[in-house]
């Protein structure tokens, strides 16, 4: 079973600043793909960010970025030049297939940005 | 309009009854979910489909049935609804089950 650990439940930033949450996964696959979600108020789960992990090219995507490190099972989400459109809920999850089709969700971490 | 729809938004009930939840999505997606979210939890898969008339259990199956007879609806019915099924509930589509899933805007249960 897979597992994925998010282990800031809140965080916040300064507007303009930089911030980095944290996640940590547990797989037996090789073959996987990490994901970082993000849930604004509206609630709506949009995704911010996905890496396969047999490219070991951090993903980006405009301010959003990731450190994906393999051995360490560890694939962190920085966001640069801080919104307030950027305050939020950030999930970080996994796939692995292996025939379970389970997208395994962290419990999230709550990012406030002070204007 | 195109994209993933759920219906009702917000639904209250009482403990015994039966209540179903609807899901649509317009783009054909082969893949469609069920979660719940919970304080605490974050997501938790409910159940899944591969394709029509192909559904699979996830982490937290017990007291709901799902069915997918057209590839666009996947509805999910609580048989008998229970105070610890108050909670959200997300319906997620994707063309395969490693890409991005494509979540509606959550239904609110509450169980009384």
């Amino acid at each position: 079973a897979q597992t994925v650990t998010q282990s800031q439940p809140e965080m916040s930033v300064q507007e303009a600043e930089t911030v980095t949450l944290s996640c940590t996964y547990d797989t037996s696959e090789s073959d996987y793909y990490l994901f970082w979600y993000k849930q604004p108020p509206s609630r709506q789960m949009i995704l911010v960010i996905r890496q396969e992990a047999y490219k070991q090219q951090n993903a980006t995507e405009n301010r959003f970025s990731v450190n994906f490190q393999k051995a360490a099972k560890s694939f962190s989400l920085k966001i640069s030049d801080s919104q307030l459109g950027d305050a939020a809920m950030y999930f970080c999850a996994s796939y692995s297939g292996a025939g379970s089709y389970q997208l395994t969700f962290g419990k999230g971490t709550k990012l406030s940005v002070i204007p | 309009d195109a994209g993933i729809t759920q219906s009702p938004r917000y639904k209250i009930t009482e403990t015994g009854r039966q209540v179903t939840l609807m899901c649509h999505q317009t783009w054909s997606h082969s893949y469609m979910f069920w979660y719940r979210q919970d304080l605490g939890h974050g997501l938790r898969l409910i159940y899944y489909s591969a394709a029509a008339d192909i559904t699979d259990k996830g982490e937290v199956p017990d007291g709901y049935v799902v069915s997918r007879s057209k590839t666009e609806n996947f509805p999910l019915t609580l048989e008998s609804a229970t105070r610890s099924q108050t909670s959200v509930y997300f319906c997620a589509s994707s063309v395969t089950a490693y890409n991005e899933q494509f979540f509606g805007p959550g239904t609110r249960l509450t169980v009384l």
